[in-house]
């Protein structure tokens, strides 16, 4: 089992430039969450999702949109990357509502 | 809304024991979390704590006082690898995020030979 992967590692983008992140997992997990991690911080839930077809925002989602359209994928889009949004985004998933979560190795993505 | 307090560093020696503290401000509390990540790395799980008490796994220890709104990671027979960011993570209830995790700022733990 791969566990939880993410598509890119690295990215850089120019401000006003679009891109999604990708995550997949191969545990049939029914909760999926997108987090970003900026220096010194800790994780921050951007928008999760409870099951296939299913999305809900977390705590900073703005700048920020999601698809969950198969149960193993969740998709997140920037549509216009700003440089406050370079960060380090981790996706995970969980069996059920996520004390325990896995985490897959992360996308550091640039803004310039 | 939720908001935790870790500390931000602490230091050790190999073979020694530690404890990392975690204060937390929640409505409609559901458990404690604890969460290692390496330099560069993914966070991974360590423990969970739904009630009052001490949980143990293997060198690690998990402790929670519901009452008191505290939680403490201890780390026993300090190993060079153990030197990680330390994060505790509360399962509340904040508007938009029913019972999702809210991670603290992380405590980076370094081990000295």
């Amino acid at each position: 089992n791969a566990g939880v992967t993410q598509t890119p590692k690295f990215r850089v983008l120019k401000t006003g430039q679009s891109m999604t992140l990708l995550c997949a997992q191969d545990m049939n997990h029914e909760y999926m969450y997108w987090y970003r991690q900026d220096p010194g911080m800790g994780l921050r839930l951007i928008h999760y999702s409870v099951g296939e077809g299913t999305t809900a925002k977390g705590e900073v989602p703005d700048g920020y949109n999601v698809s969950r359209l198969k149960k193993q994928n969740f998709l997140l889009g920037l549509e216009s990357a700003a440089p406050s949004q370079t960060s380090v985004y981790f996706c995970a998933s969980s069996i059920d509502r996520g004390y325990e979560q896995y985490f897959g190795p992360g996308t550091r993505l640039t803004v310039t | 809304g939720q908001s935790l307090e870790q500390p931000s560093e602490v230091t050790a020696v190999e073979g020694a024991i530690v404890q990392i503290n975690c204060t937390y401000q929640t409505s409609g509390f559901y458990g404690l979390s604890w969460y290692q990540q390496h330099d560069g790395g993914a966070p991974t799980f360590l423990s969970y704590n739904a009630l009052d008490g001490l949980e143990e796994t293997g060198r690690f220890s998990s402790f929670l006082s519901r009452s008191d709104s505290y939680g403490y990671l201890l780390l026993q027979e300090l190993q060079m690898k153990d030197s990680a960011s330390y994060f505790c993570a509360v399962r509340g209830h904040s508007s938009g995020s029913a019972r999702q995790l809210t991670f603290g700022s992380g405590t980076q733990l370094t081990v000295l030979p």
